[in-house]
C-alpha cells in the first residue's frame, strides 16, 4: 500500500480556515485520495475523496496537487465541533478498496 | 436511513473465550469491512466481504474470523480470546466495492478481554 505522511497534529482558531496537509509521493496512478475523521469516542467518518481533480462538498474541500504527490483537506471554517483526528487515505482503484489508517493528524480548535 | 448498527456495544470476556460480533450495513450496501482499533496499533483492517464473499483480508491470525450473510449483515469471530485482542471493533459498510465510494462506520464494540 502507497504511504501518506501528515503531521502528528495541528491547531486552528474557530471560525478560521484550516488546511491539513497529506503527502504521498508514491501515489500510482489509480489511487484515490480519501479523508476521513475521526471525533472522540466514535467510529471513523467520511469527510471527502478525489482522484485528479480538487473536490468539494459541504463538509470540506480537497485540493490535489498537479503530480498527485500530496494533497490538503480544506475545512473553510473551523468549530469545535471539527476537532477530531484526521486521516488522509490512499485506496487502490480496482479490488482492493480497504482502508489503511495511519496516525492521522490530530486538529485542537480553540475559541 | 439508518445507520450502520454493531451489536452488543461493549462485551467483557475472559482468556480463551469466543466471542462472536454482528453488524448490519446501511440498506442496499453490498460490502462491510471490519477493523480493530487499538492504542498501539491504531485502526488496522480486518477483512471485507461482499455478496457473501470474503474479497479482502488484512494480517490477522485464523483466530479471526467472518461472514456475510444473504441480506448483508456480516458477523465476525473471534475464538481463544487473549488479552491482546482488547479493542474497539468496528464495521463500515459501502454501497460497492471499489476505491471510488466512501464507507460508512457503525459506533463499534468495545471489546475487553480479562
Amino acid at each position: 500500500d502507497a504511504k501518506t505522511t501528515q503531521p502528528n497534529s495541528m491547531e486552528s482558531n474557530e471560525e478560521e480556515p484550516v488546511h491539513l496537509p497529506c503527502n504521498h509521493s508514491t501515489i500510482s496512478g489509480t489511487d484515490y485520495i480519501h479523508w476521513y475523521r475521526q471525533l472522540p469516542s466514535q467510529g471513523p467518518e467520511y469527510v471527502i475523496h478525489g482522484l485528479t481533480s480538487n473536490v468539494n462538498n459541504r463538509m470540506a474541500s480537497l485540493a490535489i496537487a498537479e503530480d498527485r504527490k500530496s494533497s490538503t483537506l480544506i475545512l473553510h471554517r473551523a468549530t469545535l465541533r471539527d476537532a477530531a483526528v484526521y486521516y488522509c487515505i490512499l485506496r487502490e482503484s480496482g479490488t482492493a478498496s480497504k482502508l489503511t489508517f495511519g496516525t492521522g493528524t490530530r486538529l485542537q480548535v480553540t475559541l | 436511513k439508518a445507520g450502520v448498527t454493531q451489536t452488543p456495544r461493549y462485551l467483557i470476556k475472559t482468556r480463551g473465550q469466543q466471542v462472536t460480533l454482528s453488524c448490519s450495513p446501511i440498506s442496499g450496501h453490498r460490502s462491510v469491512s471490519w477493523y480493530q482499533q487499538t492504542p498501539g496499533q491504531g485502526l488496522q483492517f480486518l477483512f471485507e466481504y461482499f455478496s457473501e464473499t470474503q474479497r479482502n483480508k488484512g494480517n490477522f491470525p485464523g483466530r479471526f474470523s467472518g461472514r456475510q450473510f444473504s441480506n448483508s449483515r456480516s458477523e465476525m469471530n473471534v475464538s481463544t480470546l487473549e488479552l491482546g485482542d482488547s479493542a474497539l471493533y468496528l464495521c463500515a459498510s459501502s454501497l460497492l466495492w471499489t476505491a471510488n465510494n466512501e464507507q460508512f462506520f457503525g459506533p463499534g464494540t468495545r471489546l475487553t478481554v480479562l
